[in-house]
């Protein structure tokens, strides 16, 4: 039962594009949202964030939108460059009291130069 | 800094043999947290630790997982007997009590487990 979707295994981008990166949750107490890039053999690492109050943050050429009432989010990378090419996580949490983060399978992003 | 550092980096056993994984998190992190990889599963919670004491293990699959924290700077994950569907990478992960709620954590390399 996944509460954190990403539907989509993968997606391939040219460099310079924008790579729009999909997220959605079943679970309406969800009020913390964040992404996490991980390349191969590495662990996943921490990328940007957004709380439930807000609808937009945005970090260099990151930008994660938040759509509470369709549960949805997405991550924006603009410009994309090949070294963004890794698997991106999605993952959700309640700030309420639950200290667990609940990911996502995963997207796996190609930019080809 | 050192970040979260875990051992064996990889791991191939057979069927029925105990497997062992350790972690050391990062110095001053209050938090540990046990992850398992898959592809069908994706990052799962197994387990986390606050102060070294276990809060919530609703994760760990069965009784043949155990993971215990002695001390704040050490961590295992034991698998005994281990089964070929323990195949995964295991990620460790802590983060400081002051980030506040479900917050930024940081992983280590991860431990690939093959069960033969």
């Amino acid at each position: 039962d996944q509460q954190v979707k990403q539907n989509s295994p993968s997606l391939s981008v040219q460099e310079g594009r924008i790579s729009i990166l999909n997220c959605d949750y079943t679970n309406s107490m969800f009020d913390y949202f964040l992404w996490y890039k991980k390349y191969p053999a590495e662990g996943p690492t921490f990328l940007i964030s957004i709380s439930s109050i807000k609808d937009k943050n945005e970090d260099g050429r990151f930008t994660v939108f938040l759509n509470k009432s369709a549960k949805h989010l997405s991550l924006h990378i603009v410009p994309s460059q090949p070294g963004d090419s890794a698997v991106y996580f999605c993952a959700a949490a309640t700030q309420g009291g639950s200290e667990k983060l609940v990911f996502g399978k995963g997207m796996k992003l190609t930019v080809n130069p | 800094d050192a970040g979260v550092i875990q051992s064996p980096r990889h791991e191939v056993t057979e069927m029925g043999q105990e497997v062992t994984l350790r972690c050391k998190p990062i110095s001053g992190h209050d938090y540990l947290f046990w992850y398992r990889q898959t592809m069908m599963r994706g990052l799962e919670l197994l387990i986390y630790f606050n102060n070294n004491v276990p809060i919530d293990d609703s994760g760990m699959p069965e009784d043949r997982f155990s993971a215990k924290m002695p001390n704040a700077s050490f961590s295992t994950l034991k698998i005994q007997p281990s089964e070929p569907r323990d195949s995964a990478v295991y990620f460790c992960a802590s983060r400081p009590t002051e980030r506040g709620g479900a917050g930024e954590l940081f992983f280590g390399e991860g431990s690939r487990l093959t069960v033969l």
